[in-house]
């Protein structure tokens, strides 16, 4: 089946805790990204990348990071989360000029 | 830049009841358009799409239609099912070239609540 995993679905972590969430594709994507959802804000993008060893910041980057080793993984990086970090956060993929993006179920994470 | 605008919510509809979405769009060039749905506990499903001027998606009987003059791309079902309760969330994707980013700039999403 098709799909794109994240881990954790949810998370609590105190202000200054590295944490790392991971995406994975299975769908040979060239293309992935994360975004943040916040109420009344929509879904914006945070970082994206068109292959492996190429990222680049989205419109909100601060504070994260992403690496892209392998074309199936796109981990999220908060080196030193802070509490405006708490959100919701998709992963998504998709081909190269491909109209459809995948999403992953979303993590819910808190920062205290 | 690019930007999305959808009907603040939430919407509450009685089963069998038309439904309107209403999504208007600011981008320059040619972008694709896209509804996404978001069913409690749930990712992010592409609804239905439209990539030119005129184009009218369509899925599970809602439909929207791609109309440029008006820069609209308005969400219809003309019954709606209480399996239909979601957040709906229109998005568009500038026209890019081979090596530009591929983002979605979304609206701020409706929550849609069907009642029997």
């Amino acid at each position: 089946e098709a799909q794109v995993t994240q881990n954790p679905r949810y998370l609590i972590t105190v202000t200054g805790k590295k944490l790392t969430v991971t995406c994975s594709q299975n769908m040979n994507h060239e293309y992935m990204s994360w975004y943040r959802q916040d109420p009344g804000l929509g879904l914006r993008q945070i970082y994206y990348s068109m292959n492996v060893e190429v990222t680049d910041k989205g419109d909100v980057p601060e504070g994260y990071k992403v690496s892209r080793k392998e074309k199936r993984n796109f981990p999220l990086i908060l080196e030193s989360p802070s509490p405006n970090q708490t959100s919701l956060y998709f992963c998504a993929s998709s081909t190269l000029g491909g109209t459809e993006a995948f999403f992953g179920q979303g993590t819910r994470l808190t920062v205290v | 830049g690019d930007s999305v605008t959808q009907m603040e919510g939430p919407v509450t509809l009685s089963e069998e009841a038309f439904l309107t979405i209403n999504c208007t769009y600011t981008a320059t060039g040619y972008p694709s358009l896209f509804w996404y749905v978001q069913y409690p506990g749930e990712g992010l499903q592409l609804l239905l799409k439209a990539t030119k001027a005129d184009d009218k998606g369509s899925n599970k009987g809602f439909e929207a239609t791609y109309r440029k003059e008006t820069t609209s791309f308005h969400l219809e079902k003309g019954s709606v099912q209480v399996s239909d309760s979601a957040v709906y969330f229109c998005a568009l994707r500038r026209a890019i070239s081979n090596f530009g980013n591929e983002k979605l700039t979304f609206g701020t999403g409706t929550r849609l609540t069907i009642i029997p």
